[in-house]
């Protein structure tokens, strides 16, 4: 595609209920990254995909955060039980892998979400 | 493991001021650097990079050396516009367990007035 891609743009959810937010990366971009960037804050890693597999989970903040990727290009990020504190921008970016580690990272507009 | 360190915003600017925004850095290995800009409303784009020391990275104006010897990337524009309203954050990739990965600062807000 021509961009990184995110849905939904906005999601409001109750707490308790499970969401999952989706990420297109841009056509052969094999890495592909999620961050959370709350309200006045930086961004927050939490996690990373070289491919299907996901080398470095370590940003993921509990259990209840989960992520996958298949046929290395879309991937979902679900939240189980959501909390008001996972309230956030989430946001999906992709690059190329090479093995200079010099790639830029293509980011998509997020996804806001607010938990009631 | 690597991190990276910016200037606390926000920072408010009038329009044709001098501006820099320090960035230091800490890293295992020998990181590639970047500047993020963040218009309101929009999503991060890349600014700026420098792949080695003493590269200079530029676009729209804006500049930042790599300085291995102090650790730092440091973003400057000569003179900023309004248009120039937005959070930067600086960002290195290392490395590290044979993949990359990428370390963002906390980002720094500027704030041009006319």
């Amino acid at each position: 595609g021509a961009g990184v891609s995110q849905s939904p743009s906005n999601k409001v959810t109750e707490k308790g209920k499970d969401v999952e937010l989706r990420c297109d990366p841009i056509s052969g971009h094999t890495a592909l990254y999620w961050y959370r960037q709350s309200l006045g804050q930086g961004l927050e890693f939490l996690i990373y995909f070289q491919g299907n597999s996901a080398p470095d989970k370590s940003g993921l903040p509990s259990d209840r955060f989960s992520a996958e990727r298949t046929g290395g290009s879309v991937s979902t990020l679900t939240i189980q039980r959501t909390q008001q504190e996972d309230s956030a921008v989430y946001l999906c970016a992709s690059s190329l892998a090479t093995s200079g580690g010099q790639e830029t990272q293509y980011f998509g507009p997020g996804t806001r979400l607010l938990v009631l | 493991g690597d991190s990276v360190t910016q200037m606390e915003g926000p920072v408010t600017l009038s329009e044709e001021a001098f501006l820099t925004i320090n960035c230091t850095y800490t890293a295992t290995g020998y990181p590639s650097l970047f500047w993020y800009v963040q218009y309101p409303g929009e999503g991060l784009q890349l600014l700026l990079k420098a792949t080695k020391a003493d590269d200079k990275g530029s676009n729209k104006g804006f500049e930042a050396t790599y300085r291995k010897e102090t650790t730092s990337f440091h973003l400057e524009k000569g003179s900023v516009q309004v248009s120039d309203s937005a959070v930067y954050f600086c960002a290195l990739s290392d490395r590290d367990g044979g993949y990359q990965k990428v370390t963002f600062g906390t980002g720094t807000k500027l704030q041009v007035i006319p």
